[in-house]
């Protein structure tokens, strides 16, 4: 069984400041990682994901994650924040080894809220 | 354009009543998946389908039932025995072993 903890369920921070969104997970199993978006009242985006090789993964919107399997860790980062990243963002696992066909397993979720 | 659709985005329904959740992909997917969102709790699986007319139960099915009659639609129905159906409800579907793509949600609400 895998499991994700996103370790702050809320993040303020001002406009053009750097931002870290914080994930751990536990698995017995190799993994892939995901962080997802969304926006009020609607489904979710995926920003980027770790399949294997680099582990510092850049996604869309300027958001890069980094892997870090001592820690078992997969931090967001941003190095400046405008208001439009306002939303509700998610980490995600799955096994990698296929046995449980891509199924995911979710975070609770970290609201980030850009004040100007 | 490709994607998922889910319809309706809003629905109401008095309490007892079954209700059937519409979810539709045109990205030839495999594999499709329900979650159900509640506040704070992240989204929480509740069935999902790796082929036609075949499907497994997610962490939450109790309360559920789902069909994959065809590739591109996977409905979930919301029967009267879930006990708290009030939440909003996401499709998603995928290629073997790739990331997730998600429809734009359903919200309903029970009366």
């Amino acid at each position: 069984a895998q499991s994700v903890t996103q370790l702050d369920s809320q993040v303020p921070v001002f406009e053009e400041a750097p931002v870290e969104l914080r994930c751990n997970y536990s698995s017995s199993v190799s993994v892939y990682l995901f962080w997802y978006v969304q926006y009020p009242n609607q489904g979710l985006q995926l920003l980027l994901k770790y399949l294997s090789g680099s582990t510092l993964v850049k996604g869309i919107n300027g958001f890069e994650a980094e892997f870090n399997k001592s820690q078992t860790s997969f931090h967001l980062r941003k190095p400046s924040v405008h208001i439009s990243d306002t939303a509700e963002y998610f980490c995600a696992v799955s096994d990698a080894g296929g046995t449980s066909y891509g199924k995911l397993t979710f975070g609770q979720g970290t609201i980030l809220t850009v004040h100007p | 354009d490709g994607g998922i659709t889910q319809s309706p985005k809003y629905l109401f329904r008095k309490e007892g009543q079954n209700v059937t959740l519409s979810c539709e992909q045109n990205l030839n997917h495999d594999a499709m998946y329900w979650y159900r969102q509640d506040p704070g709790q992240g989204l929480r699986l509740i069935y999902y389908s790796q082929i036609v007319n075949d499907f497994q139960k997610g962490d939450i099915a109790e309360g559920y039932s789902v069909s994959r009659e065809k590739k591109e639609s996977f409905p979930l129905t919301v029967t009267s025995a879930q006990k708290n159906p009030t939440a909003f409800y996401l499709c998603a579907s995928s290629t073997y072993m790739a990331e997730q793509y998600f429809g734009p949600g359903t919200r309903l609400t029970v009366l």
